[in-house]
């Protein structure tokens, strides 16, 4: 029972194009999102995250859109730097960041490759 | 500032032979504790996850165990390892005050022969 879900293993963009990486979820009880960003053999970083009364944040580059009747997020990075190379985790959570367990559950990841 | 350590960094154990990896965390106290492993195509699976002393929840069933000796401390452990618990082993913390975020550990590669 995948929860969160990234369809897309992964993609490929030019670097100072714009990355849109995607991310759904079937649970509506999430209430608060976040982005990952993940080197080989490295813990993730914390990226950007969301909550659910909200439908976009913006962070310097990075963007995070969420349509809450379509159970979307997606993640803009404009522009895309050689840099972002890296797997990319979205993650949710239903308790709004304060409950007394905080767990998340995260998608299966898209590794980004950005182009030279 | 707080700061999360865990090793051994890289593992390789027979099948059969026991397991245990640890994870501390500093400059905070009372935090939510977690392990998850990245296993191919599945992202990272929460395996435990702790909101205190001795308090642990398993949220998959497996061939592991978690403990919670000390406040800052969580432990993941095994009798008797299986091939398919090969894997990169993740402990992250949480609290209250880090407003939903999770920070986590360098992790541990676990290769099982």
């Amino acid at each position: 029972d995948q929860q969160v879900k990234q369809n897309s293993p992964s993609l490929s963009v030019q670097e100072g194009r714009i990355s849109i990486l995607n991310c759904d979820y079937t649970n509506s009880m999430f209430d608060y999102f976040l982005w990952y960003k993940k080197y080989p053999a490295e813990g993730p970083t914390f990226l950007i995250s969301i909550s659910s009364i909200k439908d976009k944040n913006e962070d310097g580059r990075f963007t995070v859109f969420l349509n809450k009747s379509a159970k979307h997020l997606s993640l803009h990075i404009v522009p895309s730097q050689p840099g972002d190379s890296a797997v990319y985790f979205c993650a949710a959570s239903g308790d709004g960041g304060s409950s007394n367990t905080g767990k998340l559950i995260f998608g299966q990841g898209t590794t980004l490759q950005v182009k030279p | 500032s707080q700061t999360i350590h865990q090793w051994p960094a890289t593992l390789v154990q027979p099948v059969g032979s026991p397991l245990s990896l640890e994870c501390t965390v500093e400059g905070t106290s009372n935090p939510n504790l977690y392990w998850y492993r990245q296993a191919a195509g599945r992202g990272l699976q929460l395996l435990f996850y702790s909101v205190g002393i001795g308090q642990i929840s398993s949220e998959v069933p497996q061939n592991l165990s978690a403990s919670r000796p000390q406040d800052r401390q969580f432990i993941l452990s095994s009798k008797k390892l299986l091939l398919s618990d090969s894997g990169f082993y993740l402990c992250a913390w949480g609290s209250d005050r880090t407003g939903g975020e999770l920070f986590f550990g360098e992790g541990s590669r676990l290769t099982v022969l």
